[in-house]
């Protein structure tokens, strides 16, 4: 167990829907970086916040937007939801500078668009 | 970001030892080579992380050549339960506030067979 929590699990919208995710961090770590993994592909960089600012995007259209909340627990939104945006969405948590380099990563919420 | 190429996939028995050989040509002088294990509708797992040489932990060894353009990830002795994808990254773990943006492939299917 990694300690990076996220909700929900699993959801179901329409196209053209709106969709919140929402991830709790690890004890201690300052930012907060989402993935988008599509089915039978490697995840995909979304955006990354530290200490509540977006400091580096992927490529990504606006409608994925995010904030990091001061306890650095973070959401991602996702507006005019498309068929392909149905993917497992990822979080991943780690101190900024630390040694090791590691992220790590919650169990995912899985979007399904119909 | 330094692309990296991986085999799609490997097949091995338990209690073998299995290499899985990560190539990553453009590898720029600050970046280190990470690894990481996904099982299905998971978060990947950090396993190894190496700048030159060797490095070993108790899960894995990495090797990295002098020239730093390829890497193996090596795992001694598989058992069942190490089925799952593995994914090379190669970047610079050091952010310190800018955005680390991890770049994974395709990853290596590794199948343990009994």
């Amino acid at each position: 167990e990694t300690g990076v929590t996220q909700s929900p699990t699993h959801l179901i919208k329409t196209r053209g829907q709106q969709v919140t995710l929402r991830c709790s961090s690890q004890s201690g770590h300052n930012t907060v970086s989402w993935y988008q993994q599509a089915l039978g592909q490697g995840p995909q960089f979304i955006f990354q916040y530290y200490r509540e600012e977006e400091n580096g995007r992927g490529n990504f259209p606006p409608r994925f937007s995010g904030l990091q909340f001061p306890n650095y627990s973070s959401e991602l939104n996702v507006n005019a939801l498309e068929l392909d945006d149905s993917a497992l969405y990822l979080c991943a948590s780690s101190l900024d500078g630390g040694s090791a380099g590691e992220l790590f990563f919650g169990e995912g919420s899985r979007l399904t668009v119909l | 970001l330094a692309k990296t190429t991986q085999p799609i996939s490997m097949d091995s028995y338990e209690g073998q030892e299995v290499n899985i050989t990560c190539s990553h040509n453009n590898i720029a002088t600050n970046d280190y080579i990470t690894w990481y294990q996904q099982f299905p509708s998971q978060g990947p797992r950090f396993i190894i992380q190496g700048y030159k040489t060797k490095v070993t932990n108790e899960v894995a060894s990495l090797f990295i050549p002098a020239d730093r353009k390829s890497s193996t990830l090596s795992l001694p002795r598989v058992s069942l339960s190490d089925t799952a994808v593995y994914y090379c990254l190669v970047g610079d773990p050091i952010s310190s506030g800018s955005a680390r943006q991890l770049t994974f492939g395709s990853g290596t299917q590794l199948t343990v067979l009994p």
